[in-house]
């Protein structure tokens, strides 16, 4: 079963503006990973939030990690028509030495 | 870059006959997982080695399905017999530890059964 709920499940912005997925998760964790999926591909990792920070930054992408509500957000700045792909969360539970996926976001962004 | 290569890219199959998927993680990588995702979700975990040694397969349908990791680098997935509901994305990803950091992925091996 998967850890992790996305939301929303689909997202259509124009290019320049900003994108933002959220992801839900039931039990404590050690760390969260966001990944980028373009379609029929493999995943490309993003970046890794671990459980002790609040926010990372990556180029254009920024993550926060809030432990008390189970929840992260990414937030991909001035968005460009590359950017259209599926985004997942993962989880790495306490105690477990692997990933646990949620359902994915599918980004479009607009020309 | 080094990357995780898998074979083949595509196979299609009709139900009952066995299929098999090669899989060979970034040298050095000690953790190697295979996945299995349905279009429109998140991959799922099917089984995890560490080095040549299964760590979880807890995932994995037994009656049908094996894996392998014999001198502890590259892979191969195995289905026998395949069934209409097998049809799916199967997905190879390798960590350079022992624990879930950062995992490269594959480009995946897209199976229909049919």
């Amino acid at each position: 079963s998967q850890q992790g709920e996305e939301d929303p499940q689909a997202l259509s912005i124009q290019e320049g503006e900003n994108a933002t997925m959220n992801c839900s998760y039931k039990t404590s964790i050690n760390n969260l990973q966001w990944y980028r999926q373009n379609s029929g591909r493999g995943l490309v990792h993003l970046i890794l939030i671990r459980s002790n920070e609040r926010e990372k930054h990556s180029g254009r992408l920024r993550v926060t990690l809030d432990t008390s509500k189970k929840s992260s957000s990414l937030l991909i700045t001035a968005s460009r028509a590359a950017d259209t792909a599926s985004y997942f969360c993962a989880t790495e539970k306490t105690g477990a030495n692997n990933l646990f996926f949620g359902t994915g976001t599918r980004l479009t962004v607009i020309p | 870059e080094a990357e995780v290569a898998q074979s083949p890219r595509y196979k299609i199959t009709e139900k009952s006959q066995a299929v098999a998927f090669w899989c060979d993680p970034i040298s050095g990588h000690a953790t190697l997982y295979w996945y299995r995702q349905i279009l429109g979700q998140g991959p799922e975990l099917l089984v995890q080695f560490q080095d040549e040694s299964v760590v979880d397969d807890s995932q994995l349908p037994k009656d049908r399905f094996s894996a392998e990791r014999l001198k502890g680098v590259d892979s191969t997935l195995k289905i026998q017999p395949a069934e209409l509901g097998d049809s799916a994305m199967y997905l190879c990803a390798s960590c350079l530890g022992r624990r879930s950091d950062t995992q490269y992925f594959g480009p995946g091996t897209r199976l229909t059964v049919l």
